[in-house]
């Protein structure tokens, strides 16, 4: 059973777009939302994280929007570049009650097109 | 990367023999993690480690165990191998002031005939 769901599954940018990547959870015991990036034949990367008592969180081009009422939360990349091509990922983890163990989404394969 | 490797990094085998792949951690973290990727279901988590001979079950851990007897090394074994665990399998490791994974390692190919 998924615990995290997100969309869309796949998504097309002109270059100097704005993506966005959204994902909504049931468990309210979540505490910690990163994102991950994932570039093929590599593994996934740490890109940025949100803790649910802060609506925002911005690091560059990439922000999170967190909607704690709504139990969704999105990634925003800003000015999108050909090299922001990759598969992102949303997780989410109880923390230590689960050993911080990421439960993920399926995955956006995001193209950035010149 | 944390100094994470992941060995073998492409493995063919045969389905019933089993199969090790091992995590090798530079950094003396205490929690070490074992994930699955296929297309379509994203990364799931197979088991967990949170200290020497310290592990738990993630929810795809069918047919698959694991040991931690050095905090530097993280093996994942399949008992029996099965078509169904061809699979990309990704080891990650939580840093100290981190509240999840927070580094991958490469990754390890795995296919079973």
């Amino acid at each position: 059973q998924q615990q995290v769901k997100q969309s869309p599954q796949s998504l097309i940018v002109q270059k100097g777009g704005i993506s966005i990547i959204n994902c909504a959870y049931e468990n309210t015991a979540f505490d910690y939302f990163p994102w991950y990036q994932q570039f093929p034949g590599k593994g996934p990367a740490l890109l940025i994280a949100i803790r649910p008592d802060v609506s925002e969180k911005k690091e560059g081009r990439f922000t999170i929007s967190f909607n704690k009422s709504a139990k969704q939360f999105s990634l925003h990349i800003m000015d999108s570049q050909p090299g922001d091509s990759a598969t992102y990922f949303c997780a989410a983890t109880r923390g230590l009650n689960s050993g911080y163990a990421l439960n993920f989404g399926k995955g956006t394969s995001l193209l950035v097109t010149p | 990367d944390a100094g994470i490797t992941q060995s073998p990094r492409h493995k063919v085998t045969e389905t019933g023999t089993p199969v090790t792949l091992r995590c090798h951690q530079t950094e003396n973290h205490r929690y070490m993690y074992w994930y699955r990727q296929d297309p379509g279901h994203g990364l799931r988590l197979i088991h967990y480690s949170y200290g020497v001979k310290d592990t738990d079950k993630g929810e795809v851990s069918d047919g698959y165990s694991v040991s931690r007897s050095k905090t530097e090394d993280f093996l994942l074994t399949l008992e029996s191998a099965t078509s169904s665990q061809t699979s990309v399998y990704f080891c990650a490791i939580k840093g100290a002031g981190s509240s999840g994974a927070e580094f991958f390692g490469p990754g390890t190919r795995l296919t079973v005939l």
